[in-house]
């Protein structure tokens, strides 16, 4: 499988604080994207970094990308209660994205 | 705009009963694909299709059937569905494939339970 794998599994933190998420990956990559899924519901795209970038930013959000690593992270800063959500990352591969497992986030308030 | 809608939401079966899950876009998008999400695995390609009247497998295709005789819609079916069915089911579409730089909008979900 191609699938990713992120890291951690899951993480809680205090309202403020910063989380950190990774994600690796195994093959090549056209570009990685970032994905936020809230219990029950489905995935909302956050943000997407191409192979040739190494860093990105939108709002709260920072994505980092080392290909050399097949590696990406995922920072959000002064977190809230409504970031509590599970985080995916997914390649994009020829037609195909492959999803990592996710990490579950929760932010206690 | 609705976006990406999925019917049904909930659905039950019984071990060898077939159904059909109805994904509706109204984004003019090319691409559309279904996934199924299980505890711990993450989403998993099921079959996608690149356009109209098109289709492919993804990951684990085996056991499911799809059809796009419509752009804006894609269907996916269980023949006789089985216990390792049970799973929820996310649509998605997107305007372009993976090689370019878009995003996937996806649907709510279809929780299916097979008994």
């Amino acid at each position: 499988s191609q699938q990713g794998e992120e890291d951690p599994q899951a993480l809680s933190i205090q309202e403020g604080e910063n989380a950190t998420m990774n994600c690796s990956y195994k093959t090549s990559i056209n570009n990685l994207q970032w994905y936020r899924q809230n219990s029950g519901r489905g995935l909302v795209h956050l943000i997407l970094i191409r192979s040739n970038e190494r860093e990105k930013h939108s709002g709260r959000l920072r994505v980092t990308l080392d290909t050399s690593k097949k590696s990406s992270s995922l920072l959000i800063t002064a977190s809230r209660a409504a970031d509590t959500a599970s985080y995916f990352c997914a390649t994009g591969i020829g037609n195909q994205f492959y999803f990592g497992t996710g990490t579950s986030l929760t932010v206690i308030p | 705009n609705a976006g990406v809608t999925q019917t049904p939401k909930f659905r039950v079966l019984k071990t060898g009963q077939s159904m059909t899950l109805l994904c509706a876009q109204d984004m003019n998008h090319e691409y559309m694909y279904w996934y199924r999400q299980d505890p711990g695995m993450g989403l998993r390609l099921i079959h996608y299709s690149v356009g109209e009247g098109t289709t492919a497998k993804g990951e684990v295709p085996d056991g499911y059937n799809v059809s796009r005789l419509k752009k804006q819609n894609f269907l996916l079916g269980l023949e006789s569905a089985a216990p390792s069915q049970t799973s929820v089911y996310f649509c998605a579409s997107s305007k372009q494939g993976a090689t370019v730089y878009n995003e996937q909008f996806f649907g709510p979900g279809t929780r299916l339970t097979v008994l």
